[in-house]
């Protein structure tokens, strides 16, 4: 699976879009960027994946760049209740069904 | 639709022990994977079972781990004669087939005393 890397940690304002980049610039045609959260001590929580295009859901935008070496996770109206540690994971669509956390970047929203 | 279970919650042994931690996947969801933080580090995939079969268990640990999913009942990873060094959180996922998003329960945390 192609390496990710992602900062440490952000902190994001309440109430203000949260940008999350991702950096998978060894990324291969047939991976997929998945994205993953996890709240304090609670279970990890998809969040969204895409391929190419960039995909929308109830949760958060990903923006993957054309040549997609990076992606962008977009919450667009964050709350105190994303505070969380957020995965990026490039994984293929067969043939490798794990998924391989990295460390993450820790999201802090401030009040 | 219920969510992945996971029982118990919390679980604590004395070293030597054996550990049998249990996940019922969503409803619909024929696959199965097995992860495990250990304190203050990131999430290790174990195992990936389908009903009745081991697909991959290139993480787990060559010896005292063994996991099973069988035709009926929940998945079950079994730890015997536990040491310090298995307490950790462990968490498991489930998917409707393979490749799909994986959803996770909400882990049992194993204390070895």
């Amino acid at each position: 699976d192609a390496k990710t890397t992602q900062p440490t940690s952000m902190d994001c304002a309440e109430g203000r879009a949260a940008n999350l980049p991702c950096n998978h610039s060894t990324i291969s045609g047939n991976e997929y960027v998945y994205w993953y959260r996890q709240i304090h001590s609670q279970g990890p929580q998809y969040i969204i994946h895409g391929l190419k295009n960039n995909e929308t859901n109830e949760m958060a935008s990903l923006i993957i760049t054309e040549d997609r070496k990076s992606s962008t996770l977009i919450l667009p109206h964050a709350t105190l209740r994303d505070t969380a540690v957020y995965y990026c994971i490039a994984r293929p669509s067969f043939g490798n069904e794990k998924l391989t956390f990295g460390t993450g970047t820790r999201l802090t929203i401030i009040p | 639709n219920a969510g992945v279970m996971q029982n118990p919650r919390h679980l604590v042994r004395r070293r030597g022990q054996e550990a049998r931690l249990r996940c019922s996947p969503m409803k619909g969801h024929s696959h199965v994977y097995w992860y495990r933080q250990l304190p203050e580090e990131g999430l290790k995939f174990m195992v990936y079972l389908q009903k009745e079969n081991i697909i991959d268990e290139s993480g787990m640990p060559k010896e005292r781990f063994s996991a099973e999913f069988p035709k009926e009942g929940p998945s079950i990873l079994r730890i015997q004669q536990v040491v310090r060094g298995d307490s950790a959180a462990y968490f498991c996922a489930s998917s409707p087939s393979s490749g799909d998003e994986q959803y996770f329960g909400p882990g049992t945390r194993l204390t070895v005393t």
